[in-house]
C-alpha cells in the first residue's frame, strides 16, 4: 500500500530536550516537505526537499532542522522545543515538486 | 511571499444543498491550485486541483474554478452528504511548484 509514515503519532515533551520525528515514503517520490498545522493558522511549510541532499526553507523554518540523505526518509530535527514548537506536524511527498501531495497521519507534539 | 486567504472558516448547510468556498492569493507567478480535504484524525487528502491555464474543472460532485485576472479560486461541491463533512483546505504553489501556501481551512458541517 502507498503511504507517508510519520513516528510517533503523539509525543510529550520538555523544553530543550532534542527529538526528531520521522518520515517515510514507500512511492519512489523526489519531493517530500513538512507541515505544521495550528488553529487559525491553518497548514504552514516548514522545509521542503526536492532530491537527496537537497533540502530549502519553507515559510516557518526556524527552530527545525531536517535532512535528506535516503530518497525514503526526511525526519524533522528539534534541537532545542520550545512551548511555541507545540503543534500537529504532516510529513507529506509526491513525484516531482509540490502537486499532489500524499500526506502523513500527523504526529501531535506538546512541549512543556 | 505568497499569501491565500480563505473564507468562510466555517460552513453549515443541509444535505443535498451546494457548499462554496473561495480564496484568494496574492502572487501572480503562482499556477498551481489544489484543494485538500481533511477528515478528523486524518492527513489531508487531495480531492481536486486545477492549473492556472484552465478556468474550470470537474469531478463528479465537485468542481474548481479559477480566475487568474482577479486572483481567486473556489470550490464548489453540490449535492452535499454527511461524508463531505470535513475541513477543505485550498493552496498555492511557486517557486516552480515547490513552495505550497495553504489558506486556514473552511470546516465543513454537513446536516443531515
Amino acid at each position: 500500500e502507498a503511504q507517508v509514515t510519520q513516528n510517533p503519532r503523539y509525543l510529550i515533551t520538555v523544553t530543550g530536550k532534542k527529538l526528531t520525528v520521522t518520515c517515510s515514503q514507500n512511492m519512489n517520490h523526489e519531493y517530500m516537505s513538512w507541515y505544521r498545522q495550528d488553529p487559525g493558522l491553518g497548514l504552514r511549510q516548514i522545509y521542503y526537499s526536492m532530491n537527496v541532499e537537497v533540502t530549502d526553507k519553507g515559510d516557518v523554518p526556524e527552530g527545525y532542522k531536517v535532512s535528506r540523505k535516503e530518497k525514503r526518509n526526511f525526519p524533522l530535527i528539534l534541537e532545542s522545543p520550545s512551548p511555541n514548537q507545540t503543534s500537529l506536524y504532516f510529513c507529506a511527498s509526491s513525484f516531482g515538486t509540490g502537486e499532489k501531495l500524499f500526506f502523513g497521519s500527523g504526529t501531535q507534539l506538546s512541549v512543556l | 511571499g505568497e499569501n491565500v486567504e480563505q473564507h468562510p472558516s466555517t460552513l453549515s448547510v443541509q444535505e443535498g444543498d451546494s457548499a462554496v468556498i473561495k480564496c484568494t492569493y496574492s502572487d501572480s507567478a503562482s499556477n498551481y491550485f489544489p484543494w485538500y480535504k481533511q477528515e478528523l484524525g486524518k492527513g489531508p487528502q487531495l480531492i481536486i486541483d486545477i492549473r492556472s491555464n484552465v478556468g474550470e474543472k470537474k469531478d463528479q460532485r465537485i468542481a474548481v474554478t479559477l480566475n487568474k485576472t482577479a486572483k481567486h479560486f473556489s470550490l464548489h461541491i453540490t449535492e452535499t452528504q454527511p461524508e463531505d463533512s470535513a475541513v477543505y483546505f485550498c493552496a498555492a504553489t511557486s517557486g516552480g511548484y515547490q513552495k505550497v501556501t495553504f489558506g486556514i481551512g473552511t470546516k465543513l458541517q454537513v446536516i443531515p
